[in-house]
């Protein structure tokens, strides 16, 4: 089974608006993180938030939030007031186990291509 | 400037052939890891690093040898190239931390072909 499945292959949105990237995840482990990452068009992997199985509230990250809904296994990146350089390929990740040693094994999801429009 | 770099950026080289990328990071941090993007797979981990002479064998290992020697390098080779290990691959440090909210840096990644 998928550890990290984002179903959206690809989305559109006009500038300035907000948009929501899908992830559910999946695992049996108490403790896990979720990481985002965005990949530009030159390719480089940019870490993006993330949010602990543990933390109370939801992470921010000035225009990034994650809408972390525990039950239901999904941590959906929001992205408010798009900008033209937010299009790029965006990668959901998930680390299993508690991550205290520093050790963050990740599994990726499969990626969303997000492509704002002016 | 500190970081993490790969070299070469891209690499063309033919099946059989030996080749190896490199990785080098500036942070000192122990966890090194290799992955490869293709399309619809998102990113797989190929052999991560713990710390200076400790590997060990991630998602996709097979016809890929590591080695970490000096904990500020972790290269990567292809002992006999196929076309299946043409990729994009990257290379990724983390530091050690107590609420396991360290992230992996990558590299710019190395795009390999194997005609």
């Amino acid at each position: 089974a998928q550890k990290i499945t984002q179903t959206q292959p690809g989305m559109f949105v006009q500038e300035k608006e907000a948009v929501t990237l899908d992830c559910t995840y999946d695992t049996s482990d108490p403790s896990y993180g979720l990481f985002w990452y965005k990949q530009p068009s030159s390719g480089e992997m940019i870490f993006l938030i993330y949010q602990g199985s543990y933390d109370q509230q939801n992470a921010t990250e000035g225009r990034y939030s994650l809408n972390f809904q525990k039950a239901r296994k999904s941590a959906n990146l929001v992205i408010s007031a798009s900008q033209l350089g937010d299009s790029a390929m965006y990668f959901c990740a998930m680390r299993e186990g508690p991550g205290n040693t520093g050790f963050q094994k990740l599994v990726f999801g499969t990626g969303t291509r997000l492509l704002v429009s002016p | 400037d500190a970081g993490i770099t790969q070299s070469p950026r891209y690499k063309i080289t033919e099946t059989g052939r030996q080749v190896t990328l490199m990785c080098h990071q500036t942070w000192s941090h122990s966890y090194m890891f290799w992955y490869r993007q293709d399309l619809g797979h998102g990113l797989r981990l190929i052999y991560y690093s713990a710390a200076a002479d400790i590997t060990d064998k991630g998602e996709v290992p097979d016809g890929y040898v590591v080695s970490r020697s000096k904990t500020e390098n972790f290269p990567l080779t292809l002992e006999s190239a196929t076309r299946s290990q043409t990729s994009v691959y990257f290379c990724a440090s983390s530091g050690l931390g107590t609420g396991g909210n360290q992230p992996q840096h990558f590299g710019d990644g190395t795009r390999l072909s194997i005609l």
